[in-house]
Formats: structure tokens, C-alpha cells, sequence
């Protein structure tokens, strides 16, 4: 049972564009939602993360808009830049527990 | 920022040979460290958590006897595939976080590429 449901799976956005990756959780103990940039033949990096007590955390040209009464947690990325293509991974976890659910993750690529 | 080490970043190796692969936390303790395998255009598969000083927890599925994890101290895991064959080929990933009973990030390495010929 996958207990974060990412979408799209690949997404292509032209330069200056908005991309936007949704998760959805159904855990209602997860407390703690980072989302993950990784490049090809890298590890993930930390990208940006929220907690449930916000409705919205913004990191320069990436934010993450959260809405606990649907379960739904989305990455924008503002102007969009070739360089920020890379597969993206939306994560959960709960208090105590520290070891995050993963989505599937989403390949994301920038057109020039 | 958090850094982890991981190494060495690709190794081939013949089938039946044993692999060790280190991961180290540069610049802060890591109370618990994790391993991942990750297929290619896939997600991050958990393998096994490991806490210092203690045996490795492993997930459903993962052979213990084949992965064998090392934490010998507050900065160093290592994972061993032994006996490695063609099916263990994989992106093999550590990350490490640095306080028990908090959700905080945990912090990536960049990955061994193992690949049995």
C-alpha cells in the first residue's frame, strides 16, 4: 500500500514556466514533509520542508503549499530553469519514528 | 550544511566477490544511519536502519546475511553485499540524520554504483 501517492511522473515545463508536483498522503500521523532534488547518479538532497502547522513554506523560487484537511502537500517551482531539471521526491514521516515514506517521485525537465 | 560521505562512488566488481562500501557523516554525529537501493527511474527502496553500537534493523525482504551493516561509530556505517552477483547490481545510497525522536531530514550521499559482471 503506497502511503504517498506522487504525480505527475514526468513533467516537462518550458523556461520560465511554473512547475508544480503534487503528493498525497493517508496517514494522519506524519508530521514532517521534505521534498527531495535528485540529479542523475547523485543522492537526494533536501530541497525544502514543511511542517502541518503551516499552510505554506516558500525557499526563494520553490514553495510548498500544504493542506491538512485534504492530505495534499504540493512543490512549486517559479521560474522554472533548465537547471532545475531532476527527479523530484515528495516524503513523509511521522514523529518518533524519523524514517520517511517516499513517493515515486517525479522526473521533471526544463526546456530551454 | 550536513554532509555525508559516501564511497567509493562506483565499483565493478566479478560475481562472488564481496563489496564494501563506507558511508560517513563529515561534520556531525549520526545516532542513526539508513540504506537505500534505488533501481533505475525509481524511487528509494529502504533497506535497513542502523543505529550506533547496535545490530541493523532490516526491512521485510532484505537478506541480512547478504547485506551486512556495520555501525561502528557515531560518524561511520558500512554495508557489505557478500558474495555479490548479477541481480545486486543497483544504485546503493546512505543517508544519516543526527537526533533520535524528531522528525529531521536525513542527509543523502551521492551513491555507489555497483555493478557485478
Amino acid at each position: 500500500q503506497q502511503q504517498v501517492k506522487q504525480s505527475p511522473q514526468s513533467l516537462i515545463v518550458q523556461k520560465g514556466g511554473i512547475s508544480i508536483i503534487n503528493c498525497a498522503y493517508e496517514n494522519t500521523a506524519f508530521d514532517y514533509f521534505p521534498w527531495y532534488q535528485q540529479f542523475p547518479g547523485k543522492g537526494p538532497a533536501l530541497l525544502i520542508a514543511i511542517r502541518p502547522d503551516v499552510s505554506e513554506k516558500k525557499e526563494g523560487r520553490f514553495t510548498i503549499s500544504f493542506n491538512k484537511s485534504a492530505k495534499q502537500f504540493s512543490l512549486h517551482i517559479m521560474d522554472s530553469q533548465p537547471g532545475d531539471s531532476a527527479t523530484y521526491f515528495c516524503a513523509a514521516s511521522m514523529r518518533g519514528s524519523y524514517i520517511p515514506t517516499f513517493g515515486r517521485g517525479t522526473s521533471l525537465i526544463v526546456h530551454p | 550544511g550536513a554532509v555525508v560521505s559516501q564511497h567509493p562512488s562506483w565499483v565493478i566488481c566479478k560475481s562472488g566477490t564481496s563489496v564494501k562500501i563506507e558511508c560517513r557523516s563529515l561534520d556531525f554525529q549520526a545516532t542513526t544511519m539508513f540504506w537505500y537501493r534505488q533501481f533505475p527511474k525509481q524511487s528509494l527502496m529502504l533497506m535497513a536502519t542502523s543505529n550506533e553500537g547496535s545490530k541493523a534493523t532490516y526491512e521485510q525482504g532484505v537478506e541480512k546475511d547478504k547485506f551486512l551493516i556495520n555501525h561502528a561509530s557515531l560518524t561511520l556505517s558500512t554495508l557489505t553485499v557478500t558474495s555479490a552477483h548479477p541481480e545486486d547490481s543497483s544504485f546503493y545510497i546512505c543517508s544519516a540524520r543526527e537526533e533520535r525522536g524528531v522528525s529531521q531530514p536525513q542527509h543523502f550521499g551521492d551513491g555507489t554504483r555497483l555493478s557485478i559482471l
